[in-house]
This record gives C-alpha cells, sequence and structure tokens, in this order.
C-alpha cells in the first residue's frame, strides 16, 4: 500500500551545521509531496511541497527535491537555527476518490545553541 | 484570511462518553479532513468530506463518524469513548478548486483525553 518512511529521531544537531531528513514513499499514481513542521503543542503547517518528479520545493531555506527513480524527498537545510528545533513530517497527498495525505511517522530535531 | 479553526482544543472525557469536535475550514475551502495523532501510531487518517459527502475514509471502527454543512464546516463524533481515543484530533481543509493534487492546511487540533 502507499506510505512513506523517514529517518528516525532524534537528531540533535549545533547551530549553523547541515540538516538532512531521510525521507522515501510508496505510491501508486502521481503523488505530491510535502514536508510538514509541528512545533510543540501547536498543529502541523506546511513548510514545502513539490507536485512533480524532478520539482524542489524551498522555503524559509528548507529545500527537497521529488526524486521518482528513487522514490525520495529528503528534507535539507545549510544552516540550522535553534528556532528549527520541531518535529518534521514528510508525507505524500493522493487522490483516490477524495483526497488523504499520508503521513511519515516524524523525526524529532534538536538544535543546540 | 483565516486560518483553519478547531474547537474546543481541550477536552477531558471518561469512557463510555461521546464527543463532538468541531472544525472551520479556511475560507472558500471545500473539502476538510480529519487525522487522529497518537505517540504510538503517528498521524492516521479518518475521513474527508467534500459538499457534505463523505469520499474517503480510514480504518477507523464505526465509532468515529463525521459530517459536513453547507458552509463547509465540519464535525466529527466519537462515541463510546475508550482510553485509546485519547489523542490530538486534526482538522485541515483544501480549496479543491481543480481536481488535481491539493494541499491541506491544518488547525491547532484538538487534545482529547479520555480518562
Amino acid at each position: 500500500g502507499d506510505s512513506v518512511t523517514q529517518m528516525e529521531g532524534p537528531v540533535t544537531l549545533s547551530e549553523e551545521a547541515f540538516l538532512t531528513i531521510n525521507c522515501t514513499y510508496t505510491a501508486t499514481g502521481y503523488p505530491s509531496l510535502f514536508w510538514y513542521v509541528q512545533y510543540p503543542g501547536e498543529g502541523l503547517q506546511l513548510l514545502l511541497k513539490a507536485t512533480k518528479a524532478d520539482d524542489k520545493g524551498s522555503n524559509k531555506g528548507f529545500e527537497a527535491t521529488y526524486r521518482k527513480e528513487t522514490t525520495s524527498f529528503h528534507l535539507e537545510k545549510g544552516s540550522v537555527q535553534v528556532s528549527d528545533s520541531a518535529v518534521y513530517f514528510c508525507a505524500l497527498g493522493l487522490r483516490s476518490g477524495g483526497f488523504k495525505t499520508i503521513f511519515g511517522a516524524g523525526t524529532r530535531l534538536f538544535v543546540k545553541a | 484570511k483565516a486560518g483553519v479553526t478547531q474547537t474546543p482544543r481541550y477536552l477531558i472525557k471518561t469512557r463510555g462518553q461521546q464527543v463532538t469536535l468541531s472544525c472551520s475550514p479556511i475560507s472558500g475551502h471545500r473539502s476538510v479532513s480529519w487525522y487522529q495523532q497518537t505517540p504510538g501510531q503517528g498521524l492516521q487518517f479518518l475521513f474527508e468530506y467534500f459538499s457534505e459527502t463523505q469520499r474517503n475514509k480510514g480504518n477507523f471502527p464505526g465509532r468515529f463518524s463525521g459530517r459536513q454543512f453547507s458552509n463547509s464546516r465540519s464535525e466529527m463524533n466519537v462515541s463510546t469513548l475508550e482510553l485509546g481515543d485519547s489523542a490530538l484530533y486534526l482538522c485541515a481543509s483544501s480549496l479543491e478548486a481543480s481536481g488535481g493534487q491539493e494541499t491541506q492546511y491544518f488547525g491547532p487540533g484538538t487534545r482529547l483525553l479520555v480518562l
């Protein structure tokens, strides 16, 4: 079935370090791919998205490229800040009759000053 | 433009009771979906509504139900609550303009604790 697998956390980095969170997916059809972020006590915020192969989504210094050949959508940021500490969810969006989003398990990121 | 709003934000119930949660989508959005988030199971899709009709349903028992009103506002109901229903319930809305892939925008959630 359709699923998303992302690297387990927590990931702990020092400020200004490079971040990569791996995400791979299995899906029938042509899904859209998303990264959402959840700060403590809050709901999900859309971080970036890509709707077709080779698209690159970017926002607030974060980037991810839709790689159909490797079924991946890895999240990267060149220099993390303490304020980036949160849980990051990789997700795919599917249309099958209606529409639904399937989420990965989430990766918790801690950034130390 | 106001975001997705959910009420109440926090709720405490006891086993066997029922609960109704409410969601108001972003103005103009016609699709509303519900998700359950727990530490053990992560984020799981409950159901999706569009034009007052349920279009998609996840793998949850019949105790979980929902509806959508003509103004796109949605409610979900959980009857005969169990301890395992304790979770953050998230509502998401999307525009559903073109029938293509949609971006869902999430509300802050309702945190339900069942004692």
